[in-house]
Parts: C-alpha cells; sequence; structure tokens
C-alpha cells in the first residue's frame, strides 16, 4: 500500500527553527509538495520537490532525498502566523496525489 | 471572482437528501479535482477531470458523482447523503500537466445527520 508519514504535532517558540519530517512509500515517484492549513482555511502551495537536494524560498525551505524516501520542511524565524497545519503530498505513478495527514505546528511565544 | 470559489460554505443536511455542492474556477485550468478532509486522516480524492467532457474516480467515490460540462464548473453530488459523508470538501484546480500545483477553493463544511 502507499503510505506517508509526518508526526502529528510539533510545537516550537517564536524566532526559532522547526523543521517537519516527511517519509513515504509509493508506487513510483514524480514529484513531492508541501502545503501549508490554516484551521478552517484552505491548504496553500509551499513548495515542489523532484530532484534530490535543498529548495529555498524565503524563511521556508524543502529537501528531499528519492533514495530514502523522505522530505523535510525546515521553518526559519519562526512566527506566530506560522501556526498552522503542514501537509506532505507524493505524486505517485499514475500521477496522483496521495497525501500524508499533516502536521499541526503550534507556536509559543 | 478570482481564484477558485465553492458554495455552500457550510451545511446540515439530513441523511437520505440530496445534494450538490458547487465549484468554479476562473483560471481556465484544465484539471479539477475534489477531496474531503477528516480528522486525522490526509485529503484523499474523490473524483477528477483532467479536462472538460471527461471525469475519473478517485480513491473514494462511492456515493458520489461529478459532471465537468465545461472549463470552469466541477460540481459534486451526493445523490443520497449518509452520516459518514460529514466532512470538510475541497475542490481544487490545476494546469492539467500532471506536475502542476493545485489550488484549493476554501472548502464546503458538510454535516449529515
Amino acid at each position: 500500500g502507499q503510505n506517508i508519514d509526518q508526526p502529528t504535532e510539533m510545537t516550537a517558540t517564536e524566532g526559532a527553527i522547526v523543521q517537519i519530517n516527511c517519509t513515504y512509500q509509493t508506487s513510483g515517484f514524480n514529484g513531492l509538495f508541501w502545503y501549508q492549513q490554516h484551521a478552517g482555511e484552505a491548504p496553500t502551495f509551499l513548495s515542489y520537490n523532484v530532484l534530490d537536494g535543498l529548495e529555498e524560498k524565503g524563511r521556508f525551505s524543502s529537501f528531499l532525498s528519492r533514495s530514502k524516501g523522505y522530505s523535510y520542511l525546515l521553518l526559519k524565524e519562526l512566527q506566530m502566523k506560522d501556526s498552522a497545519s503542514y501537509l506532505c503530498a507524493v505524486l505517485d505513478s499514475n500521477y496522483q496525489l496521495i497525501w500524508g495527514a499533516g502536521t499541526k505546528l503550534i507556536i509559543k511565544p | 471572482i478570482a481564484g477558485i470559489t465553492q458554495a455552500p460554505t457550510s451545511q446540515i443536511l439530513a441523511a437520505g437528501r440530496r445534494m450538490t455542492l458547487r465549484c468554479t474556477q476562473d483560471m481556465r485550468h484544465n484539471a479539477m479535482y475534489w477531496y474531503r478532509q477528516d480528522l486525522g486522516l490526509g485529503l484523499r480524492l474523490i473524483h477528477y477531470s483532467n479536462t472538460a467532457g471527461t471525469t475519473g474516480k478517485g480513491e473514494v467515490p462511492d456515493g458520489y458523482s461529478v459532471s465537468r460540462a465545461n472549463t470552469d464548473d466541477f460540481p459534486l453530488t451526493l445523490a443520497s447523503a449518509v452520516p459518514s459523508q460529514t466532512s470538510a470538501y475541497f475542490c481544487a484546480s490545476g494546469g492539467g500537466s500532471s506536475t502542476d500545483t493545485q489550488y484549493f477553493g476554501p472548502g464546503t463544511r458538510l454535516t449529515v445527520l
């Protein structure tokens, strides 16, 4: 079966750095997406990785290792508004997105 | 309108009733998707459409139907609602290329009693 694993919940301090991990086992791989979802709102796109390595976009970076079936989202200089759920999703061999359950990130002052 | 819209925002429905959730996008995206999101579970694909006039089944299609008469609209119909269909429903659209980013509507919160 196909599986995406993320921690259920993480807590971090305002101004700090946090790394949210995602491991996957899917039938094929055509890329990995990270989305942010605030409570009661729609998911919004953060990043897309298809090649190994680190993609940096402002305070957010995303890393991919295809051989390890592993990705992480790194958030720097945390702000209170970063409190949200972060969703990892993998595009499988049929080009369908397989979604993780999401990681709820709680930022404390 | 700009982007992707859904209606209604929320709805309480009696079991057995028929309900259509509306989704409209103005980005001229070829592909559209319907997902449901339940607590503790990832988004699950119900139905999708790669282009106007075509539809396909996702992971959890039973009890739902869709149509894609034109590029902009992609309604989701529950023919006879059941309590297990209580969920948050999100419509999304994408450029149509397999790796295109999907953009989500604000969602419909549906409660079936």
